[in-house]
């Protein structure tokens, strides 16, 4: 079984300061894990993947991701927030053994002021 | 642009009526997938094809039913409609079948049910 659970429905950053975006996860087997962008009327875009290699994953416009095993966790931080990066983001988990769906978090609304 | 290609972008029909949505994937990707999305479910994974056959089935009821066809193209099949099927309703594609591969989103249906 898999679970994904993102800890913030909202976060409100200014411009210019760092963004964390919260995502805690649950596995039976090894796990993939995913952050995607939603802007308004869009469809989702994938932002950076963790698939067992390296633990720090860095994704497109200057977003990364840590995957930590020992806290369950693949929290998504940028160290500089732009206006453009006002949109929703989900976590998303799927597992590595066997033939495994995507579950996807509820999302988390990012709010970018100036 | 993710080369994925959802028509129509919005529908209106009235409760008990039948649609068709129509998904073209990106160019060389042989899974089709369809999600469904509403404030109160979030993203719910409906059914996968690929290459022309059923992959996988989520929470898809039996109203629902999809076909992908030999040029790919796929068309999810809404029928007896009600006013909770109102959603967006998404197509994503991706190059293999096993869903740790990044999926490509279309821009979505929105579908009304009055």
């Amino acid at each position: 079984a898999q679970s994904v659970t993102q800890l913030d429905s909202h976060v409100s950053v200014s411009e210019g300061t760092p963004v964390l975006l919260r995502c805690n996860y649950s596995s039976s087997y090894s796990p993939s894990l995913f952050w995607y962008v939603q802007h308004p009327n869009k469809g989702l875009q994938l932002l950076l993947k963790y698939t067992s290699a390296a633990t720090l994953v860095k994704g497109i416009n200057g977003f990364e991701a840590e995957f930590k095993k020992s806290e369950t966790s693949f929290h998504l931080t940028k160290p500089s927030a732009h206006m453009s990066d006002a949109a929703e983001y989900f976590c998303v988990v799927t597992q590595n053994s066997g033939y495994s769906t995507l579950t996807f978090g509820k999302g988390t609304m990012l709010l970018v002021s100036p | 642009d993710s080369g994925v290609t959802q028509t129509p972008k919005h529908l209106i029909t009235a409760t008990g009526q039948r649609v068709t949505l129509r998904c073209s994937p990106r160019s060389g990707d042989l899974s089709v997938y369809w999600y469904q999305q509403s404030l109160d479910q979030g993203l719910q994974f409906l059914i996968q094809y690929y290459n022309g056959e059923e992959r996988a089935k989520g929470n898809i009821l039996e109203r629902f039913s999809a076909q992908q066809f030999p040029d790919l193209h796929s068309e999810l099949n809404l029928s007896s409609l009600e006013l909770g099927d109102s959603a967006l309703y998404f197509c994503a594609s991706s190059l293999g079948q096993v869903h740790n591969s990044p999926l490509h989103f279309g821009n979505g249906t929105r579908l009304t049910v009055t």
